[in-house]
């Protein structure tokens, strides 16, 4: 079965400073892959996708990587502000013949003024 | 884009009873997805709600326990059923809008059931 994983332990940047997280997936070929922001007592909130046809995708201060060849995505939050503090969720998208998308466990990000 | 009213926002329940969360959405949507998050794991789908239809649940999760109900295109509820200290967790509804590759949640209900 499709397995996603992202790293569980929080991560702490300085403001001003690049955030990078990591996404790894195994036993599948995904059309894209997502990111979604999660505030504490919030639902998730999508960001990004990023196809598997596209090796870079940015938005602002965001910026994803997608290799499809090491199953990875990288997510980097340039010029990062205590704003940015939330847990970061990768997604990969249902398989053919189902809805189910399949959610990392999220990598916490708290960034210190 | 869709903006998804849930409510409650958080409850404590005791050991046995149900609690039964709705989600509003505001337009009309096809599907409709109802998620459990526990702490430290991942967003786990419980099942897709469609109108008109039963629910489809996935595996581990069964009607009896939580049945949902989908009367129309923007409303549905999921129900906890005979809860246990186990059914601790967030709830989250959730919608795919046609032709956006991407979904949309409510704010959660955080259970405790005690």
């Amino acid at each position: 079965s499709q397995k996603i994983e992202q790293n569980s332990e929080a991560l702490n940047i300085q403001e001003g400073k690049t955030a990078t997280l990591t996404c790894n997936y195994t036993n599948y070929s995904p059309a894209y892959l997502q990111w979604y922001r999660q505030d504490p007592g919030r639902g998730p909130v999508f960001l990004l996708l990023i196809r598997e046809n596209e090796k870079e995708k940015r938005k602002e201060r965001l910026k994803v990587t997608f290799d499809t060849t090491l199953k990875q995505s990288l997510f980097h939050i340039t010029a990062s502000q205590p704003a940015d503090s939330a847990t970061y969720l990768c997604a990969l998208p249902p398989t053919s013949g189902t809805y189910k998308y399949i959610f990392g466990t999220g990598t916490r990000l708290k960034v210190l003024a | 884009s869709a903006v998804i009213s849930q409510k409650p926002s958080r409850d404590i329940c005791q050991r046995g009873t149900s609690l039964t969360i709705q989600c509003q959405v505001d337009s009309q949507v096809t599907m409709m997805f109802w998620y459990r998050q526990q702490p430290g794991q991942s967003l786990t789908l419980i099942a897709t709600a469609n109108q008109g239809s039963e629910a489809t649940y996935e595996s581990g999760f069964v009607i009896d326990k939580f049945p949902i109900s989908r009367p129309n295109l923007t409303f549905s509820t999921l129900t906890v059923s005979n809860m246990s200290p186990e059914d601790s967790s967030i709830y989250l509804c959730s919608v795919e809008i046609q032709g956006e590759e991407k979904l949309f949640f409510g704010s959660g209900t955080q259970l405790s059931v005690l």
